[in-house]
């Protein structure tokens, strides 16, 4: 099967600008996650989709950060305007419905905001 | 809240040893535990998942075993490789703030020197 696949794979923006990611889950998994790696820090849980719906997004940092799910489908995550603090590496991960699955995690996208 | 820590933060070991990289986390209420791998520039590559009611997994030469009344988990490489170098985490899923998630550690940086 197809894995978690996200792109774009890099990203360098000026800051104040907008970019979007994009994360085509394995088809079939309900849920759908992002997660973010800043420099030195742990990765961290951005929010959760299940389908179209938005789980929890306890983890978004602030309101500049906007995640959707098409049908329940792929996602994107847009940051608007983008600061500094932002760069950093977003994973995406997917997993079947039900708490014993394990997660399947893309490539991730390297932003970077300068 | 949940807190997952990792040591030690490198490790290097020559070619052949046999090591053994540390996971423990604060809160045993969990899911399942998921150890992972990360190559320079690359996504997360799982490697072993160990539900909560499972003392160990095995794959190949990797070991992963649980004991999550003490909060502890241990992944065991035998007869290690210099392709063994990557950065190891280890990620719990537990059930907080609405929805079921992962929490990482910082990782355990690996070098196999040949």
């Amino acid at each position: 099967e197809a894995g978690v696949t996200q792109f774009p794979s890099h990203s360098v923006i000026e800051k104040g600008q907008t970019v979007t990611l994009r994360c085509d889950p394995i088809s079939g998994h309900d849920n759908l996650y992002w997660y973010r790696r800043v420099m030195g820090k742990e990765i961290k849980f951005l929010l959760h989709f299940v389908k179209e719906s938005k789980q929890d997004e306890s983890g978004m940092p602030n309101n500049r950060f906007l995640a959707e799910r098409t049908g329940g489908t792929y996602s994107t995550l847009k940051v608007q305007p983008a600061e500094l603090e932002d760069s950093g590496v977003y994973f995406c991960a997917s997993s079947q419905a039900g708490s014993s699955y394990g997660y399947t995690f893309g490539s991730g996208t390297r932003l970077t905001v300068v | 809240k949940q807190e997952v820590t990792q040591i030690p933060a490198a490790l290097s070991v020559p070619e052949g040893e046999n090591l053994v990289l540390n996971c423990s986390f604060t809160d045993s209420a969990i899911y399942n535990l998921q150890w992972f791998r990360q190559d320079p520039g690359k996504g997360l590559t799982s490697l072993l998942l160990i539900q909560s009611s499972q003392r160990e997994q095995t794959s190949g030469r990797l070991n992963a075993s649980l004991d999550k009344s003490s909060g502890r988990s241990t992944l065991y490489i035998a007869a290690s490789q210099p392709g063994d170098s990557a950065t190891y985490l280890c990620a719990v899923k537990g059930f907080r703030g609405g929805s079921e998630k992962l929490v990482f550690g910082k990782g355990t940086k690996l070098t196999v020197n040949p």
